[in-house]
């Protein structure tokens, strides 16, 4: 079993429509948590921490579900520059940060 | 904010050979790198984690004496490809953490190497 999962997708979103997704993990000592957006061929990009509480910055929101050990990441008002593949990151008891495999997200006119 | 520079961006070598790729970050103390490797359509794969003044970790499958890394400094990490082949052709990034700032991991903008 991976240590971090994530449904590839491609979940294929209209503009203006709203898209979530979930990233499981296995390690129930892990850390921190962090989403992640990476374009083709670029580096990873942080688009937010997630916390117990949930967090939202504009559009975004993110939550963390420590019992059933998911985070999730909500996408408001898609538009099509959110196009992307998005990476969960998790950190383990020693700071190493694990990637899932990545959803991407294709918003359509 | 933190920035991580890594060089070079894309490289091409001829099977047999080493590449050496650097990682410097550039306005914070680096004492932890870590090295991951992303081939096509898959996910960022973490190598090693770099450790300043000390040998690197590896994780389980990787081979360090073909990928063989440095850490000399608070601000350089060297990943160098030893004896490359075909099959090691992939994007290659570095990330640190700025414990001095909010703690996150800054990442590299990644080596694609091709081995021909």
């Amino acid at each position: 079993r991976k240590e971090v999962e994530q449904d590839p997708g491609p979940f294929n979103v209209p503009e203006g429509a709203t898209v979530a997704f979930n990233c499981t993990y296995s390690n129930s000592a892990s850390q921190s948590f962090f989403w992640y957006r990476q374009d083709c061929r670029k580096e990873p990009k942080l688009l937010m921490s997630v916390y117990s509480s949930g967090n939202e910055d504009g559009r975004f929101t993110a939550q963390l579900n420590r019992a059933s050990q998911y985070i999730s990441l909500l996408i408001r008002d898609s538009k099509l520059s959110d196009s992307a593949t998005y990476l969960c990151g998790i950190t383990d008891s020693w700071g190493k940060l694990q990637f899932g495999a990545g959803t991407q997200v294709v918003v359509t006119p | 904010g933190a920035v991580v520079s890594q060089h070079p961006s894309r490289v091409i070598c001829k099977s047999g050979t080493s590449v050496k790729i650097e990682c410097r970050s550039l306005d914070f103390q680096a004492t932890t790198m870590f090295w991951y490797r992303q081939f096509p359509k898959q996910s960022l794969m973490l190598m090693a984690t770099s450790n300043e003044g000390s040998k690197a970790t590896y994780e389980q499958g990787v081979e360090k004496d073909k990928f063989l890394i440095n850490h000399a400094s608070l601000t350089l990490s060297t990943l160098t490809v030893t004896s490359a082949h075909p099959e090691d052709s992939s994007f290659y990034i570095c990330s640190a953490r700025d414990w001095g700032g909010q703690g996150l991991y800054t990442f590299g903008s990644g080596t694609r190497l091709t081995v021909v």
